[in-house]
């Protein structure tokens, strides 16, 4: 079954204090993972997508890794602004409704 | 440009009464989506629309859910009759491609199901 797993929930960080989110996943061949970040009261935003093991992607104080199981989006020195729900998404490559989203990580950074 | 727009941006029915949301692309942009999201199953995609024509509805929930596009600049989404389980935020998209990628999401219509 495709799915897709992020953690943790919820992450509070101080302002400069680096961390990884996580993004498991299950799907029968990958087109593509995809994160967005979405404020609250609004529609996600989208920032990078993956779409072959060992690639990365940046942004800013972002990075996007992925490996066969999983992706990472590493911040770097987050500032209280990137505050936000970070999604995950992964489409396979057939099959009708092939798009499939975590649940998110609501990430605080403190200043 | 405005973005995507969407109204009403909250609503609040009682159960068994007909819903409309509704729904402005950007304009130039050949492809909209209907999301919906919730806490406990996140973001799922409901149906998409090319050109005005519905594309692939293999997302929406059961037959009391129906969108239309009449035109490149509206579509509407209704569901009738709500039922509380259809509590949620939806969201909608537009595109210029049906790349996830490329699309811009519009600030959703949060309904309240009673």
């Amino acid at each position: 079954e495709d799915q897709v797993t992020q953690s943790p929930e919820a992450l509070r960080l101080q302002e400069g204090e680096s961390s990884s989110l996580n993004c498991s996943y299950t799907v029968s061949g990958l087109r593509g993972l995809f994160w967005y970040r979405q404020d609250p009261g609004k529609g996600p935003e989208f920032l990078f997508t993956l779409y072959s093991a060992g690639e990365e992607k940046e942004k800013e104080r972002l990075k996007a890794t992925l490996t066969k199981k999983e992706s990472f989006l590493h911040i770097t020195a987050p500032k209280p602004e990137d505050s936000a729900t970070y999604l995950c998404a992964v489409q396979a490559l057939t099959g009708a409704n092939n798009l499939f989203f975590g649940t998110g990580t609501r990430l605080t950074v403190i200043p | 440009d405005a973005g995507v727009i969407q109204s009403p941006r909250h609503e609040v029915t009682e159960m068994g009464q007909e819903v409309t949301l509704r729904c402005k692309p950007i304009s130039g942009h050949d492809y909209l989506f209907w999301y919906r999201q919730t806490m406990m199953r996140g973001l799922e995609l409901l149906i998409y629309f090319n050109n005005n024509v519905p594309i692939d509805d293999s997302g929406m929930p059961e037959d009391r859910f129906s969108a239309k596009m009449p035109n490149a600049s509206f579509s509407n989404l209704k569901i009738q009759p709500s039922e509380p389980r259809d509590s949620a935020v939806y969201f909608c998209a537009s595109s210029l491609s049906n790349l996830q990628e490329t699309q811009y999401f519009g600030p959703g219509t949060r309904l309240l199901v009673l």
